[in-house]
């Protein structure tokens, strides 16, 4: 069964430092993995997607790698803002199967 | 397409009672999955389909839980006999069917969730 684990479970930085997420898996075979954000009281956001094939994508100031062998990504934020404030998740996509397991979420606080 | 949709956004109901939550999905997507979430956890799965026809439930879909998606485009998610323990953030999520060639990555986009509360 596969389990998703992200640490730390919170992070408090000062606005502007950049900062690393961090999420691993227990179970190689996956087709994908994907990042969420999550404000409080709200739904998910979807922030990045890499297919098993790829090792990293960047979409702004956000970039996520994957090595799939070890089972682990990480989620880069560059020059942190306290919009960045937020439930951050990741999720996988077995190679057969459609049910994506989530973490727990590291939830980030940006100080001004 | 201003997103996946759901309805209502909170419901609170005592214990026994039956709810019924409903997602519009994004109109294009042939996939839509539910989800449960409760505080300090990510989503846990519950059940997904591909247009009309339900293909996957998890075991934390008791026989309390059903649910349609009628003419596969929305879809309802009914709780009979509510619990305490049924509490928790409902979502809906679509997405197009994933293709092995990976021309379609089937990333999943979330409503807003339904929280419901059972007194």
């Amino acid at each position: 069964k596969q389990e998703v684990t992200q640490i730390p479970a919170a992070l408090s930085v000062p606005e502007g430092e950049n900062l690393v997420l961090n999420c691993s898996f227990t179970d190689s075979a996956i087709y994908n993995l994907q990042w969420f954000r999550q404000d409080p009281g709200k739904g998910l956001t979807s922030l990045l997607l890499i297919q098993s094939s790829q090792r990293e994508q960047t979409s702004g100031r956000l970039n996520a790698s994957l090595d799939k062998s070890s089972g682990r990504s990480t989620l880069y934020i560059a020059a942190s803002q306290p919009g960045d404030s937020a439930t951050y998740l990741c999720a996988v996509r077995p190679l057969w199967g459609n049910d994506m397991r989530f973490g727990a979420g590291t939830r980030l606080t940006v100080k001004p | 397409d201003t997103g996946v949709s759901q309805d209502p956004r909170h419901k609170i109901t005592k214990r026994g009672q039956n709810v019924t939550f409903r997602c519009d999905p994004i109109s294009e997507h042939n996939r839509l999955y539910w989800y449960r979430q409760t505080l300090g956890q990510g989503p846990e799965f519950l059940t997904y389909f591909q247009n009309e026809a339900q293909l996957e439930k998890s075991r934390l879909l008791s026989d309390r839980f059903s649910a349609e998606r009628p003419k596969g485009s929305f879809s309802t998610l009914e709780i009979q006999r509510t619990e305490q323990g049924d509490s928790a953030m409902y979502l809906c999520a679509s997405s197009l069917r994933p293709t092995t060639s990976g021309t379609r990555t089937g990333e999943l986009f979330f409503g807003e969730g339904s929280r419901l509360t059972v007194l």
